[in-house]
């Protein structure tokens, strides 16, 4: 089975703090990707992953940053916390070969003071 | 603009009848069509997903269908189960798009005994 963890289920954090989310899979997955859900706005694409230090942006990148070193990790980051970013993201992996079902991991769900 | 439209936010409907979950997409160049279902607390899982070559395709309880004239989509399931409930998200891939899918924003069914 594959697997994708999130290093927090729940994160609360300051406005203007530096956040980091972590995301592994443990199935050597290619592709890696960063979602955000909000309520009647679904998932949108924050950023993604196909390759080690490879990156793309995806439709809101805005106020966000990643860093893919291994394989298996890629890490979201907040530089500077804001209340609008509020939310529950999520992470996902997909290998070279199914690209288009992606496996996703539980989510964290960070609130913004 | 959302190019992936799930015109209802809910649906309830009682165990053993029909669920009917519909999709609209505005763009002709998505060529592939996939249905998610997420559980509160748990990422979302890949349910089934359809090809544009083809108009339907079935999985057990699980069908979808596929108007690309209308740039429509459906998942029917039959029959309808508790479990079932969740929030189903349908979600959409072009070929140019590098496995980026683009996701509606989702309908809450609740089947109920």
């Amino acid at each position: 089975d594959v697997k994708v963890t999130q290093s927090s289920r729940y994160l609360v954090k300051r406005t203007g703090e530096k956040v980091f989310l972590e995301c592994v899979q443990d199935m050597d997955h290619e592709n890696m990707f960063w979602y955000r859900q909000d309520p009647g706005l679904g998932l949108r694409l924050i950023y993604f992953s196909y390759d080690v230090k490879m990156k793309e942006k995806g439709d809101i990148p805005e106020g966000y940053s990643v860093s893919r070193e291994k394989k298996e990790r890629f890490s979201l980051i907040l530089e500077s916390a804001s209340t609008n970013q509020t939310s529950m993201y999520l992470c996902a992996s997909s290998p070279l070969d199914q690209q288009e079902t992606q496996y996703f991991g539980p989510g964290t769900r960070l609130l913004v003071l | 603009d959302q190019q992936v439209k799930q015109n209802s936010p809910s649906l309830s409907v009682q165990e053993g009848r029909i669920s009917i979950l519909n999709c609209d997409y505005t763009n002709s160049m998505f060529d592939y069509f996939l249905w998610y279902k997420k559980y509160p607390a748990e990422g979302p899982t890949f349910l089934i997903s359809i090809s544009s070559i083809k108009d339907k395709n079935e999985d057990g309880r699980f069908t979808v269908f596929l108007n690309k004239s209308a740039k429509h989509l459906s998942l029917h399931i039959v029959p309808s189960q508790p479990g079932d409930s969740a929030v189903y998200f349908c979600a959409a891939s072009a070929i140019s798009g590098f496995q980026k899918l683009v996701f509606g924003t989702g309908t809450r069914l609740l089947v109920s005994p």
